[in-house]
């Protein structure tokens, strides 16, 4: 079964420190480009970053409100991506998804973790 | 403000025909393949549509996908209950280089 289970969400201080992990199975996951987007309480989908494979020179891209400050890396063999967030603010609260496509989709994201939620709160 | 304009709400009667508009830019839609995602309260998005009109595995015939120029439409025919949900619009934006998502719409079966 294709499956991605994230973990590490919590509360945590203006300012302080978060490592979200996305545990993957069921698929090759060494040649997936893994993306994170997040959903903060009541609003829409918002993209984060990926992580290419390093096939595909494994270079990452992030979104401006958290470039500098998130940083995607993967281990590929425990097939894990994390999400290393620094100087969190209030508007960093949200549900964090790792999500992939595990078939050609054009972009498109087929597969989804559960989700886990990180608050940003003093 | 999102990158891609949805309406926020829709609505529809079960058996209906209801259409969900996505406007975006020649950097996003206009140049880039537009998905839809599909999310019932309390879970996580679901792919309905990818590559502007093709559905995955498992996903009914009841909704479809189309785009013309810098807009895509979702539509979903013989509306059921369970189709309550939100929906988002996304495509890659040459511009940003990130993924765009619109803001979604809340559709309510009637």
């Amino acid at each position: 079964e294709v499956q991605l289970v994230e973990s590490g969400g919590g509360l945590v201080k203006p300012g302080g420190s978060l490592r979200l992990s996305c545990a993957a199975s069921g698929f090759t996951f060494i040649n997936a480009w893994m993306t994170w987007v997040r959903q903060a309480p009541g609003k829409g989908l918002e993209w984060v970053g990926r992580i290419k494979s390093k096939t595909d020179d494994g270079t990452t891209d992030c979104a401006a409100p958290v470039k500098g400050r998130f940083t995607i890396s993967r281990d590929d063999s425990k097939n894990t991506l994390f999400l290393e967030m620094n100087s969190l603010k209030t508007e960093d609260t949200a549900v964090y998804y790792c999500t992939t496509a595990t078939v050609p989709t054009g972009g498109g994201f087929d597969v989804w973790g559960q989700g886990t939620r990180v608050t940003v709160s003093s | 403000q999102s990158v891609l304009t949805q309406p926020p709400s829709a609505s529809g009667t079960p058996g209906q025909r209801v259409t969900i508009s996505c406007s975006g830019s020649s950097s996003n839609i206009g140049s880039n393949t537009v998905n839809w995602y599909q999310q019932l309260p309390g879970t996580a998005p679901k792919l309905l549509i990818y590559n502007n009109d093709q559905r995955p595995s498992g996903v009914p015939d009841r909704f479809s996908g189309s785009k013309s120029g810098t807009s895509a439409s979702l539509a979903i025919s013989g509306l059921q209950s369970e189709d309550e949900a939100d929906y988002y619009c996304a495509a890659w934006d040459d511009s940003l280089n990130v993924v765009v998502f619109g803001g979604g719409t809340k559709l309510t079966v009637l």
